[in-house]
């Protein structure tokens, strides 16, 4: 089965400085890759999902990334944080073949708060 | 449009009681369904799925759900809860052919001695 990683755990920033959030997956292999964010006392939003090396849907327009430079790898990134980018990141993996094709499972996730 | 309802913000249960939670979808075709739950802190967890076949599904934890095609429901549901089913619990559903999935806002569930 798959295990998600992502690091860091928890992060602390100023507004304004950049961010790089990663996400990696083991034990499955060419997996759909999904970013969400949940602001405090709300729902998941989704960010982005890739279902390959390089392709990338955003889902929201805001001043975060996405990137996928490797097939088990996602990144999501920002130039500039804002204090609404505060929030905990969750990142998934789903599209395996024995599977609904949108059955995902969650990493640990970020908690990341701009100051 | 599609959607996904949870009508419940915030439910309180005593140890021991059961447990009903409720996940109203809309979509015109019969989706997959899922629920997860989220310990706080953490990330969620797959609880239980439908995918076709039997409408009542068995999930970890003790969880079960039914899926109702005529009341576009799939509510879950435990005989008897324990402190550790504190949670924040998560409807979302699915099309056929389709990458992502559409997440309820989530029920809260308190546990009570």
């Amino acid at each position: 089965s798959q295990t998600i990683h992502q690091w860091p755990a928890t992060l602390v920033q100023p507004v304004g400085s950049p961010l790089s959030l990663e996400c990696t997956v083991e034990g499955t292999s060419n997996p759909n890759l999904y970013w969400y964010r949940q602001a405090a006392g709300r729902g998941l939003q989704l960010l982005f999902y890739s279902v390959g090396i390089g392709q990338i849907s955003s889902e929201v327009p805001q001043n975060l990334s996405a990137s996928r430079p490797q097939d088990r790898q996602f990144i999501l990134s920002s130039k500039k944080l804002l204090l609404s980018d505060s929030g905990f990141y969750l990142c998934a993996c789903g599209g395996q073949w024995d599977r609904a094709y949108n059955e995902q499972f969650f990493g640990p996730g970020t908690r990341l708060t701009v100051l | 449009a599609q959607s996904v309802t949870q009508p419940d913000i915030h439910i309180t249960v005593s140890e021991g009681a059961s447990l009903e939670l409720r996940c109203n979808y809309s979509y015109g075709a019969t989706p997959y369904l899922f629920w997860y739950v989220q310990s706080p802190g953490q990330g969620l967890q797959l609880l239980l799925k439908y995918f076709s076949g039997d409408t009542l599904v068995q999930g970890i934890k003790g969880f079960e759900a039914e899926f109702k095609r005529s009341q576009s429901s799939f509510n879950l549901r435990k005989p008897s809860v324990h402190w550790s089913d504190a949670a924040e619990y998560f409807c979302a559903v699915g099309l056929t052919n389709d990458y992502k999935l559409s997440f309820g806002a989530g029920t809260t569930v308190t546990v009570r001695a």
